[in-house]
């Protein structure tokens, strides 16, 4: 089985700029969240989709969202980049909420 | 390889000694524990999990112990191995009425297994 999978894997932008995330979960998981991984902050939870609907969100701005499709992709959104958004954003899936979540490996966002 | 942290406190064991790496949890509402190992330029991988009705549980080579009444938690490593080496997270989970959840990660601890 094929495991999660996330696009691109590197992706440098420049401030101001917005960008999209991409990821797949492992086929037949239905929960999918967002991780936002630096050396000072370490992992923090973003956000969680299940079923296209957001369970549960982490403490960041607006700036961030994402959403989840019917075949249960997800995909993330940063408008107006910051420096401080440069970081490796994960996504991890699971077949249900609350349940064993299994990591991509990651976006490396580097905004310049 | 991508460094997870640069400044993570750091575990040097010998290969086939046992390790055993800490963390403290914050939330004593927190009903739920994993410990993850991530590999340089990779995701975190799920080792080990325990829920609070447990103290102990263990999988194979690993050991993970609950402590609520002091909010600590640590994974056993037996006889470890050189592919060990790796930063390893714990993290702690509070399920709500409410059927919402968030997990919150602690900050890693870098293992390295010396030759």
């Amino acid at each position: 089985k094929a495991g999660v999978t996330q696009t691109p894997r590197y992706l440098i932008k420049t401030r101001g700029q917005q960008v999209t995330l991409s990821c797949s979960p492992i086929s037949g998981h239905r929960s999918v969240s967002w991780y936002q991984q630096t050396p000072g902050q370490g992992l923090q939870f973003l956000f969680e989709y299940f079923s296209e609907t957001q369970r549960n969100k982490g403490n960041f701005p607006g700036r961030f969202s994402g959403r989840q499709f019917s075949n249960s992709r997800s995909e993330m959104n940063v408008s107006t980049l910051e420096l401080g958004d440069s970081a490796l954003y994960l996504c991890a899936s699971s077949l249900v909420p609350y349940n064993e979540q299994f990591f991509g490996p990651g976006t490396r966002l580097t905004v310049l | 390889g991508e460094s997870v942290g640069l400044h993570l406190p750091t575990l040097s064991v010998q290969e086939g000694d046992n390790s055993i790496i800490n963390c403290a949890y914050s939330n004593s509402a927190s009903d739920y524990f994993i410990w993850y190992k991530q590999e340089s330029g990779k995701g975190p991988q799920f080792i080990i999990d325990i829920r609070s009705n447990m103290d102990k549980r263990q999988g194979q080579r690993v050991t993970v112990l609950l402590n609520k009444t002091v909010k600590h938690l640590s994974l056993q490593i037996a006889a470890t191995q050189p592919g060990d080496s790796a930063v390893y997270f714990c993290a702690e989970n509070e399920s709500r009425a409410s059927g919402t959840y968030k997990y919150i990660f602690g900050t890693g601890t870098r293992l390295k297994v010396l030759a």
